[in-house]
């Protein structure tokens, strides 16, 4: 089965960068777009990325998204971290059935 | 603009089938480029996909709640829902229901809309 391995949390300071990472334990992650969704305590999942690296109208240019095929990895990077960017960031794609896989998530601390 | 929301029983008894409906607005859920989808949480954990309904009524379950998993589309209400049966206490979870893109004239590609969540507690 196709899954999606984030770290369980990742910590970083006000104003600086931290990213995130989604490795696939098989196939090629290129095979499908990579998704990640951010969640606030309480609320729903958005979307901060789609297509492996675009962001939705709304979204801060400090939040970008890539790909590393050679690693089967996707990654989420956020500069110029702020308070308001705590959150649990889970990756997604889909697997060659066309089902939803998440990745763990990955609970963000800005210090 | 598209909003779901999600209904059906807060406590639902073990063995016994857990039923919940998704209810679309700003939108019809005739529209063929889009797949509806359930998804769950857990308190505390991260998310599972539960399974998907195309507008044809195809459907794509998560192959550990394949066996238990129902969900059908309901056109003239403007509505899908999720039957899940035989709950046990490790059903407890949020469950959201959310809308899914796949096409490239997406406006926002994968599951661009979501519910605010019902949760469902799974106990006698």
């Amino acid at each position: 089965n196709f899954m999606l391995t984030q770290p369980h949390s990742v910590s970083e300071s006000p104003g600086k960068t931290v990213i995130i990472s989604c490795t696939g334990n098989s196939g090629s992650i290129a095979s499908n777009f990579v998704q990640w969704y951010q969640q606030r305590p309480g609320s729903a999942p958005t979307t901060i990325i789609y297509k492996d690296n675009q962001r939705p109208s709304g979204v801060p240019d400090r939040f970008s998204g890539s790909i590393d095929s050679s690693a089967n990895s996707a990654s989420l990077t956020i500069s110029g971290l702020q308070t308001e960017d705590e959150a649990d960031y889970y990756c997604q794609s889909y697997d060659t059935s066309n089902r939803g896989v998440f990745g763990g998530g990955t609970k963000l601390s800005v210090l | 603009q598209v909003q779901l929301q999600e209904s059906g029983p807060g406590l639902v008894k073990p063995s016994e089938t857990l039923s919940l409906t998704c209810a679309v607005s700003g939108g019809s859920i005739s529209s063929g480029i889009y797949y509806w989808m359930w998804i769950r949480q857990p308190a505390g954990r991260g998310l599972e996909w539960i399974g998907r309904i195309s507008t044809s009524g195809t459907t794509n379950y998560n192959p550990s709640l394949k066996s238990r998993v129902t969900m059908s589309l309901d056109t003239s209400k403007n509505q899908f829902s999720l039957r899940l049966s035989s709950v046990t206490a490790a059903d407890t979870a949020v469950y959201h229901c959310a809308r899914d893109c796949r096409i490239s004239s997406c406006v926002v590609y994968g599951m661009d809309v979501w519910g605010p969540g019902t949760t469902v507690t799974v106990s006698s």
